[in-house]
């Protein structure tokens, strides 16, 4: 079935540096891709996300490119802040369900800091 | 805006009791899902709903009932509680319209944080 994996966490930066967060996945069909992002004591919220092969996802000065050559969605930000620092999940949803469910990698955790 | 709303936030059970869990949007979504979040195995899907009446079995349903009597609430079911449930869980809404592609977000509520002794 499908799947997500994504690197391992945590993840411990200084403020301005380069982030990087693996996603690859495993689908059938053409899955639209997604990032959400949890911070501390909050529920999920969509940071970005893909419909189809080449788009670029952007929000809040972050990043990923869905590339279907390789089945991967990495997250990248320029500089980090603080207050980045969060829980990210990468997901993909279902292309032949029609439920709109989806699935959701295992988190990575980002710290950081000042 | 309420968005979705989820209540208890936070509860502790015995071994062997029942507990509701009651999620509400205010969206008017047609999709609704319970997730659970367990460290180091992120979101897994336990029920679904893709309309009021109308609810179907996740990744990992064991344990668990729903019901979607209302378009705006779905409830989750705990008949009898196991440490194993121990757990957040999380309530997603969606406009998710098929038509072949996904491009739905979902929307979270807080988190219920349930422990079971």
């Amino acid at each position: 079935g499908d799947s997500v994996t994504q690197m391992e966490g945590p993840v411990t930066l200084s403020e301005e540096a380069f982030l990087t967060i693996n996603c690859t996945y495993t689908a059938t069909g053409y899955p639209s891709l997604f990032w959400y992002v949890q911070y501390p004591g909050e529920g999920l919220q969509l940071l970005l996300k893909a419909t189809k092969a080449d788009d670029k996802g952007s929000n809040k000065g972050f990043e990923a490119t869905y590339r279907k050559e390789t089945t991967s969605f990495h997250l990248e930000k320029g500089s980090v802040q603080v207050s980045d620092s969060a829980v990210y999940f990468c997901a993909l949803g279902e292309g032949s369900s029609n439920t709109g469910k989806l699935i959701f990698g295992q988190g990575t955790t980002l710290q950081v800091k000042p | 805006n309420a968005g979705v709303t989820q209540t208890p936030k936070f509860r502790v059970l015995k071994t062997g009791q029942s507990m509701t869990l009651l999620c509400a949007q205010d969206m008017n979504h047609e999709y609704m899902y319970w997730y659970r979040q367990d460290p180091g195995m992120g979101l897994r899907l336990i029920h679904y709903s893709v309309g009021e009446g109308t609810t179907a079995k996740g990744e990992v349903p064991d344990g668990y009932n729903v019901s979607r009597l209302k378009k705006q609430n779905f409830l989750l079911g705990l008949e009898s509680a196991a440490p194993s449930q121990t757990s957040v869980y999380f309530c997603a809404s969606s406009y998710y319209a098929s038509g072949g592609f996904d491009t739905g977000e979902l929307f979270f509520g807080e988190g219920s944080r349930l422990t079971v002794l």
